[in-house]
């Protein structure tokens, strides 16, 4: 088992919907989540980050983490085709020695 | 404020040469990554530098060495090129362990 699972879609919303991204991971230990976004050719860059149980919500993206059920996911309300792009969840692993791994990312399309 | 600079850009190496591929951060951060990204694999940590003066390997580190000169600048050697490390190399940088990265603008390494 992989220690961090996406689905590496592509995932197709019309715009102005709510797109769902979805994170499982192994280690029950995990204590920060992260998200980042990376346009095609181009370095990630941080969304958002979590630490706690529940929801954490920044403008039009909410993170929602859940370490009983181990997942961790990205909501993006109000699509927009500037949010077509690669979505990389990443944990600490402590099974890692406290590494950050990432997932393989979610390719989202935005079709206007 | 730059960030993180990696350079080259762009290099093509025949199998069994060398190069270095640099990286150099000025946000003062102590921990600093090198990380290779290839098609449906996301990005795969090689090495990493928790602070000045330590190293240690990550998931993918054969092939690969490491050299954390000083805060600032963490270097990536491959002594002996293949085929199979063909991939775009990212540096990144962060504050401690389990804060969000930084990462530079990538390497696109070819190995023919």
């Amino acid at each position: 088992q992989k220690e961090v699972e996406q689905n590496s879609g592509p995932l197709s919303v019309p715009e102005g919907a709510i797109a769902s991204l979805n994170c499982t991971y192994s280690d029950r230990g995990s204590q920060s989540f992260f998200w980042y976004r990376q346009y095609s050719g181009k370095s990630p860059e941080l969304i958002m980050f979590i630490y706690s149980n529940g929801d954490k919500e920044d403008g039009r993206f909410t993170a929602q983490l859940n370490k009983a059920s181990q997942y961790v996911s990205l909501l993006i309300r109000d699509s927009q085709p500037s949010d077509s792009a690669t979505y990389l969840c990443a944990v600490i692993s402590y099974n890692q020695g406290g590494k950050l791994i990432f997932g393989q990312g979610t390719e989202l399309s935005v079709k206007p | 404020n730059a960030g993180v600079t990696q350079t080259p850009k762009f290099q093509v190496l025949k199998t069994g040469q060398s190069m270095t591929l640099q990286c150099a951060q000025d946000m003062n951060h102590n921990s600093m990554y090198w990380y290779r990204q290839d098609p449906g694999m996301g990005l795969r940590l090689i090495y990493y530098s928790a602070s000045e003066g330590t190293t240690d390997k990550g998931e993918v580190p054969n092939g690969y060495n490491v050299s954390r000169l000083n805060k600032r600048e963490f270097s990536l050697r491959l002594e002996s090129a293949a085929p199979s490390q063909t991939s775009v190399y990212f540096c990144a940088s962060s504050d401690t362990a389990v804060a969000p990265l930084h990462f530079g603008n990538g390497t696109r390494l070819t190995v023919t």
